[in-house]
């Protein structure tokens, strides 16, 4: 069993729609990732949270330590969104603990 | 904003050859970071430097060493290269251990 997964491993959804990916981790942990990628292309950081709730424009990810969960929701969709959002975990000294990843593909 | 810069960006080798890759942390940062992302893969740890020390070790191979020089950019040496190697390499930066930036990888092929 990986440490960290997520779910769905692929979705599609139509422009404007309300996105949810979630992840769910099996360590104890100090902080989690939200990674973008493009196809073939860089990952760039969305969010570091280990409490709470952080939100950046049409993105919010959320976190609860107690239940080993985070969520990843993007509103009002756009095609331009299409990638994979990759969770990653900082568990204890180890850097990070990468997820699967989701692919998403926003169609208009 | 300055962000993590690697060179080169693309890389062709032939089996056995050796490689070097660098990266150039977001100025300021004292932690980088190297991952491995094979095709169809999640990325994988390799290893990271903390003010010119190695800090922590994955997955690297003995045949790769890595670096991070007084200027705290980092650079990861391949020796006698696999075709199995042929992947996409991230570096990323950090101060101390807070949030990682990523740079735009290096996509090495081993033909």
């Amino acid at each position: 069993k990986n440490e960290v997964e997520q779910s769905p491993q692929n979705l599609t959804a139509q422009e404007g729609e309300f996105i949810t990916i979630n992840c769910s981790y099996s360590v104890g942990i100090s902080a989690l990732h939200w990674l973008q990628q493009h196809p073939g292309g860089g990952i760039v950081s969305l969010f570091m949270l280990s409490s709470g709730k952080k939100k950046h424009g049409r993105l919010i990810a959320t976190i609860n330590i107690q239940e080993k969960h985070s969520s990843l929701h993007i509103t009002a969709s756009h095609p331009r969104d299409s990638a994979v959002y990759i969770c990653a975990v900082y568990s204890g000294n180890t850097p990070l603990v990468f997820g699967k990843g989701t692919r998403l593909s926003v169609i208009a | 904003a300055a962000g993590v810069i690697q060179s080169p960006r693309h890389l062709i080798k032939e089996k056995r050859e050796t490689a070097t890759l660098k990266c150039y942390p977001i100025p300021r940062h004292d932690t980088v970071y190297w991952y491995q992302q094979g095709p169809g893969q999640d990325p994988q740890f390799l290893i990271s430097f903390y003010e010119k020390m190695q800090s922590d070790k994955g997955s690297i191979p003995d045949r790769f060493s890595a670096q991070q020089f007084s200027d705290y950019h980092s650079e990861l040496n391949m020796s006698s290269l696999e075709l199995g190697d042929s992947a996409l390499y991230f570096c990323a930066s950090s101060l101390g251990r807070y949030e990682q930036f990523f740079g735009p990888g290096t996509r090495l092929t081993v033909l």
